[in-house]
């Protein structure tokens, strides 16, 4: 099955710097990669995701690249603020279920 | 909000008992997964079901079951319960396959004493 690592696990910023979190995955077939936030106590949330067909994409602060030949992809985020601090999960999928990577604490101190 | 629920929000039960969890999916979803998350995890895969049928089973013990009704709510039982068996318990809904946006629901805390 899918195996996806995930790095760093824990990542400490300051306010304003960027952040860039680095996940691997195993299956050549899978297709389908979100990444989630994940408050304290609270439910993940989609923030932003990426089908194979395409190497990258952006959504304001944050962007995520592919790189299928190397089966790896990032999440980067720019201009970090206080609230970003959460547990962000990497997951890859494609003909059977997502598969997450363990999670990257992201601390941004003010 | 994601606009899938679950019920209870918060489970504290005993070792050995018996407990249902229970999700509805966002209108139009007919996926719904069940993950597990411990202390210090990750999200743990349980058992997805697809319009009433089990699709997939991840790393799920004998002494957890899982349904899904035809109004396509599901419930999760845990029996025989552990103290290990405390976790957060999320359901998460998508339109169809494993490649669609998973929307997760805000779970359940168990606590086993």
């Amino acid at each position: 099955g899918e195996n996806v690592e995930q790095h760093p696990s824990t990542l400490s910023v300051q306010e304003g710097d960027s952040a860039v979190i680095k996940c691997t995955y195993s299956d050549s077939a899978s297709n389908y990669f979100p990444w989630y936030k994940q408050e304290l106590g609270k439910r993940p949330q989609l923030i932003i995701d990426i089908r194979s067909n395409v190497g990258e994409k952006k959504d304001q602060r944050i962007a995520v690249t592919l790189n299928k030949t190397a089966k790896h992809f990032s999440l980067h985020i720019t201009e970090t603020q206080p609230e970003d601090s959460a547990v962000y999960f990497c997951a890859a999928s494609g003909y059977s279920t997502l598969t997450f990577g363990k999670g990257t604490m992201l601390l941004v101190s003010p | 909000d994601s606009g899938v629920t679950q019920t209870p929000k918060h489970l504290i039960t005993a070792t050995g008992q018996r407990v249902t969890l229970r999700c509805s999916p966002r209108s139009g979803d007919l996926s719904v997964y069940w993950y597990q998350q411990s202390l210090d995890q990750g999200l743990q895969f349980l058992i997805q079901y697809y319009n009433g049928e089990e699709r997939a089973k991840g790393n799920i013990l004998e002494r957890f079951s899982a349904q899904q009704f035809p109004d396509l709510h599901s419930e999760l039982n845990l029996s025989s319960l552990e103290l290990g068996d405390s976790a957060l318990y999320f359901c998460a809904s998508a339109k169809d396959s494993s490649t669609d946006t998973q929307y997760f629901g805000p779970g359940t805390r168990l606590t086993v004493l």
